[in-house]
């Protein structure tokens, strides 16, 4: 079964440091990896997804994530982080069935 | 901006009572799906319909709860009886279909429940 570890449960940074938020898969088919941001007490919202290609993707709010198969990691990153980046961050792989499978998040706080 | 719906946004209630959420998805979308998403973890799947039909309900756990989606377009999700351990944030999503690697699905806000 496929399945998505996330090894940071909290990740603080300072405002317009750099961040890398970790996500590491298990899956051995072929890999469609996700990363979403849940603001507070509000929905998922889509960042970005890996389906194929470049294995460098660019989302919204100027996040990127790597996909590195050799790794099995799809990490997040972004070069300066805003306060309004502070809030919880899902990454998530899909399974031959389509179904989404979640990490179980990291909290990105961004201090002044 | 189309935008998944969902009422209440906070539920509090009593174990052993009954309670009821509803999702308006996306307009056109055929596939909506219910997560249930406990504090610290991420979104579980409980449930997921095709239409009208169900497709998937492998985690719900069925003697207490249920799900319908009775003419394909809006949705409910009941709990009866609430047990303590069904505190948790319950999301709705849709998605234009429920195939395809890139079927983005498009969460609502989502209703917090809190059982006593």
């Amino acid at each position: 079964a496929q399945s998505v570890t996330q090894l940071d449960s909290q990740v603080p940074v300072f405002e317009e440091a750099p961040v890398e938020l970790r996500c590491n898969y298990s899956s051995s088919v072929s890999v469609y990896l996700f990363w979403y941001v849940q603001y507070p007490n509000q929905g998922l919202q889509l960042l970005l997804k890996y389906l194929s290609g470049s294995t460098l993707v660019k989302g919204i709010n100027g996040f990127e994530a790597e996909f590195n198969k050799s790794q099995t990691s799809f990490h997040l990153r972004k070069p300066s982080v805003h306060i309004s980046d502070t809030a919880e961050y899902f990454c998530a792989v899909m399974d031959s069935s389509y179904k989404l499978i979640f990490g179980s998040g990291t909290r990105l706080l961004v201090r002044p | 901006e189309a935008e998944v719906a969902q009422s209440p946004r906070y539920k509090i209630t009593e174990k052993s009572q009954a309670v009821a959420f509803w999702c308006d998805p996306i307009s056109g979308h055929a596939t909506l799906y219910w997560y249930r998403q406990i504090l610290g973890q991420g979104p579980e799947l409980l449930v997921q319909f095709q239409d009208e039909s169900v497709v998937d309900d492998s985690q719900l756990p069925k003697d207490r709860f249920s799900a319908e989606r009775l003419k394909g377009v809006d949705s409910t999700l009941k709990i009866q009886p609430a047990e303590l351990g069904d505190s948790a944030m319950y999301l709705c999503a849709s998605s234009p279909s429920g195939q395809g690697w890139d079927n983005e699905q498009f969460f609502g806000p989502g209703t917090r429940l809190t059982v006593l």
